[in-house]
């Protein structure tokens, strides 16, 4: 149980186009999603929150108007990348958080990741 | 603020054992997870400690404490495959995962 899936798994686009990248719950209901930003070498960077129904939380110095997030049912959020540019080629990686499916014991929370998304836009 | 702090990396032998510590700072503490992360992959779990003490789990143990603020990955008889990052992320009073860079651990045959 608890498989996030995400796709594409890999995209090529050019300056100035946008790219949509999806993530999916697949065996459950997540009461939040984030999305991360990951350059090579380099930690996990928390781009955003969102909750299903709701506005996505932003982390400071993530441009909203750049990267919009639909999280538009307890199973799916998007992210949208707009007017990509080179430096926004990186790995996207999303997790599902599901609250007490008991898989990790004691946990109040549980975090699940899809596979990722390696963006490269030239 | 918050801070998390890893080894950037370490070399070991495969069927050797190590041992990958880690401290924190957090604004409040529900529990502290441990991540591997194979270079071009996402993040799969290890372990979660939320009380003082050892948890084994296969190969793989995690100790916490919390009043030193300080946590360890054991690895057990090394296999090649256990080549990856490992990142440790304590969980904040909001319930968030605090992500440090991780440590890559490489091994050698």
């Amino acid at each position: 149980g608890a498989v996030v899936s995400q796709h594409p798994s890999w995209v090529i686009c050019k300056s100035g186009t946008s790219v949509k990248i999806e993530c999916r719950s697949l065996d459950f209901q997540a009461t939040t999603m984030f999305w991360y930003r990951q350059f090579p070498k380099q930690s996990l960077m928390l781009m955003a929150t969102s909750n299903e129904g709701s506005k996505a939380t932003y982390e400071q110095g993530v441009e909203k108007d750049k990267f919009l997030i639909n999280h538009a049912s307890l199973t799916l959020s998007t992210l949208t990348v707009t007017s990509a540019h080179p430096e926004d080629s990186s790995f996207y990686i999303c997790s599902a958080e599901s609250g007490g499916t008991g898989l990790i014991a004691g946990a109040p929370y549980e975090q699940y990741f899809g596979p990722g998304t390696r963006l490269t836009v030239t | 603020g918050q801070n998390i702090d890893q080894p950037t990396e370490m070399t070991a032998t495969e069927g050797a054992i190590v041992q990958i510590n880690c401290t924190y700072q957090t604004s409040g503490f529900n529990g502290l997870f441990w991540y591997q992360q194979h270079a071009g992959e996402a993040p799969t779990f290890l372990s979660y400690n939320v009380l003082d003490g050892l948890e084994e789990k296969g190969r793989f143990s995690s100790f916490l404490s919390r009043s030193k603020g300080y946590s360890y990955l054991l690895l057990k008889e090394l296999q090649m495959k256990d080549s990856a990052s490992y990142l440790c992320a304590p969980m904040d009073s909001n319930y968030q995962l605090i992500w440090g860079a991780g440590t890559k651990l490489i091994i050698k045959p």
